[in-house]
């Protein structure tokens, strides 16, 4: 099967602690990117890669931290974790720059 | 990306067509209409896009106004699987790539 995989689909936990979401594409498409929607659905970009290299970067907190090993996986770390934190995370990708992207399905993190 | 204005939901019946309209008053010329779809608990998926001409595909036809100061995306004969919120957005293409949503358009559709 060909899609935007993410790990894992719901995590909750404490102010303070380290999170690590995962995400694999296996379309062979060369851009990856990390989302963030928040309880209003609004989507907003926080990083995208174009061959394992970083090409966007949004102003997000330092905390956030992207890694790619290659350029089907686009890891997104959150060092100490907030409660305005609490959100979806959607990672995409997409043939190329400016293509049309296709999300996972998401990894619906909570912060208590 | 400039701004775009959607009504905040729209209903329908199982094999119907449906209009969803999109205003972009302040579209500029390099700027292409893209629709994306979301249903709940899962990530947004592509529907269509244009920049001048009216397209198609397997999902939907999408008209865009000569000025292309609006846009709607006809869904022929919807079924229930295409109940979700539509979004309506302006992207450069190329220029990071990136998308940013608003609430978009909530479509139900009732059997």
């Amino acid at each position: 099967e060909t899609a935007v995989f993410q790990t894992p689909n719901y995590h909750v936990t404490q102010v303070g602690n380290e999170v690590s979401f995962n995400c694999k594409q296996t379309l062979g498409h060369d851009t990856m990117y990390w989302y963030k929607q928040d309880s209003k659905k609004l989507l907003k970009i926080m990083f995208s890669y174009n061959n394992k290299q970083l090409i966007v970067n949004e102003t997000v907190p330092r905390r956030f931290s992207p890694q790619s090993s290659d350029k089907a996986h686009l890891n997104l770390r959150i060092k100490s974790v907030e409660p305005e934190d609490s959100a979806v995370y959607l990672c995409a990708s997409s043939l190329r720059q400016g293509a049309e992207q296709f999300f996972g399905p998401g990894t619906r993190l909570t912060v208590l | 990306d400039a701004k775009t204005t959607q009504p905040d939901s729209m209903e329908s019946t199982e094999g119907e067509t449906v209009h969803l309209p999109c205003s972009h008053a302040t579209i500029s010329g390099n700027e292409y209409i893209y629709w994306y779809r979301q249903v709940p608990l899962q990530g947004p998926e592509y529907v269509t896009h244009g920049l001048q001409q009216n397209t198609t595909n397997s999902m939907a036809f999408l008209a865009i106004a000569s000025d292309r100061k609006s846009s709607t995306l006809i869904l022929p004969h919807v079924s229930l699987r295409d109940a979700a919120v539509y979004h309506c957005i302006l992207r450069v293409q190329g220029t990071g790539s990136k998308l940013s949503f608003g609430k978009g358009a909530k479509l139900t559709v009732s059997p």
